[in-house]
């Protein structure tokens, strides 16, 4: 089976950066995901890492760290737009190589 | 541009009563998922197909969910009877064959009273 953990809230300032964690545990592993969700929208893809280190994408960056089963999100230079839901996600090479196992989902505020 | 299309967007009806969701995937996507979200479980998977065959629905209650993909432009989720722990958001993703990125549809928004 999967776990998969991240906070469940978090608020930052608009102009700074912000970190959200996600810890995962499962019985194989072929890639983490973040996934961006508005409220009341559908959640879009963010970032892939598969391999451990760094993937940048303009404002938002992610790390992976396959030993400690371990990843980050970070958002720099905040804006009042990012609030939103950030989904940590991971694909199970034991689950048939494509579905994705989500974590609960940080609730992300921007304040000014 | 190419989107993952569901309908109906809203729905909402009375306990007993059947439901189906309609989905549209990607054209050229041979992968299609059903999640529910919901508050307090996020977004659990329900049931996926792989060139139209279904490979898991053990995220599904037998009894009275059923998935099927009648063709490669239509997914559908059924729901006889409903419940009102059925509430949920239930969202359609599609997927290419060599991509772990799932593309999902606007959701369809699940009320039983």
């Amino acid at each position: 089976g999967q776990n998969i953990d991240q906070p469940t809230e978090m608020t930052a300032t608009e102009g700074a950066i912000v970190q959200i964690n996600c810890t995962y545990q499962t019985s194989g592993f072929n890639g983490l995901f973040w996934y961006q969700q508005h409220a009341g929208e559908a959640p879009t893809f963010l970032s892939y890492n598969v391999l451990d280190g760094l993937e940048e994408k303009g404002r938002f960056s992610s790390f992976l760290s396959r030993s400690k089963g371990y990843s980050y999100l970070l958002l720099k230079e905040l804006q009042m737009k990012d609030s939103a839901s950030y989904l940590c996600a991971v694909r199970d090479l034991n689950s048939g190589n494509t579905p994705l196992v989500f974590g609960k989902g940080t609730r992300l505020s921007v304040i000014a | 541009d190419a989107r993952v299309t569901q309908t109906p967007r809203d729905k909402v009806t009375e306990m007993g009563q059947e439901v189906t969701m309609r989905c549209q995937p990607i054209l050229g996507h041979n992968t299609v998922f059903w999640y529910r979200q919901t508050m307090m479980q996020g977004l659990e998977l329900l049931a996926y197909f792989r060139n139209r065959a279904p490979l898991d629905d053990s995220g599904m209650p037998k009894d009275r969910f059923s998935a099927e993909m009648p063709d490669a432009t239509l997914a559908t989720l059924k729901i006889q009877p409903s419940e009102p722990r059925d509430s949920a958001v239930y969202f359609c993703a599609s997927g290419g064959v060599n991509t772990g990125e799932l593309f999902f549809g606007e959701g369809s928004r699940l009320t039983v009273l």
